[in-house]
């Protein structure tokens, strides 16, 4: 079965403009969360998106965004840019949350922002 | 607020030995709990989850839960230069997303 997969693998942008990052879920998966990881701050949770809809939201800014499709695909988007945004952009898929959440989630190689 | 907290490390142990990693947690209501491990430059991969309180054995590792004291720990046993990452600790609050520790960089040394 193949993995999670998250394109690009690596992104250079600048200051003020706008990216989107997309994730290709585990097949069978419904459930896919961003995460952003940096060396100050570690793994902070973005998002949670299951069958099409946000169940969860971290605590960024608006300009951070983020959807699913009926495929469960997911788009995450960023909007002006900060030198701030810069970090790696896991993404991870997991069957199904659940409550309480027995569900594993699996990490994607990430996308590397470069902010400049 | 819900907090994972790990000592940063490095923590460096001798080929062979046992490794242990901790980890505590703030949300009384956490349910589920796993431990990933990173390679540098690379995405995290689960090594294990635990639910229930009391130990969990996978090969060289053993994950140990006690809700009542609100702590998680990886064990690995006879740890090989290979085993050198950085461990990160789960934890799912109830019905919640995941909040990660900021892991613990372990040193395997030769």
């Amino acid at each position: 079965k193949a993995g999670v997969t998250q394109t690009p693998r690596y992104l250079i942008k600048t200051r003020g403009q706008q990216v989107t990052l997309s994730c290709s879920p585990i097949s069978g998966h419904r459930s896919v969360s961003w995460y952003q990881q940096t060396p100050g701050q570690g793994l902070q949770f973005l998002f949670e998106y299951f069958s099409e809809t946000q169940r969860n939201k971290g605590n960024f800014p608006g300009r951070f965004s983020g959807r699913q499709f009926s495929n469960s695909r997911s788009e995450m988007n960023v909007s002006t840019l900060e030198l701030g945004d810069s970090a790696l952009y896991l993404c991870a898929s997991s069957y199904s949350p659940g409550t309480p959440r027995t569900d594993t989630q699996y990490f994607g190689p990430g996308t590397r922002l470069t902010v400049l | 607020q819900k907090e994972v907290e790990q000592n940063s490390g490095p923590l460096s142990v001798p080929e062979g030995a046992i490794a242990s990693l901790n980890c505590t947690y703030s949300d009384r209501g956490s349910q589920s709990f796993f431990w990933y491990r990173q390679y540098s430059g690379k995405s995290p991969e689960l090594i294990m989850f635990i639910y229930s309180n009391g130990d969990k054995e996978d090969g060289r590792f053993t994950a140990q839960l006690n809700k009542a004291s609100q702590y998680v720990s990886l064990l690995i046993r006879d740890s090989q230069p290979s085993d050198s990452a950085t461990y990160l600790c789960a934890v799912s609050p109830y019905g919640q997303n995941f909040v990660f520790g900021p892991g613990t960089r372990l040193s395997v040394l030769p």
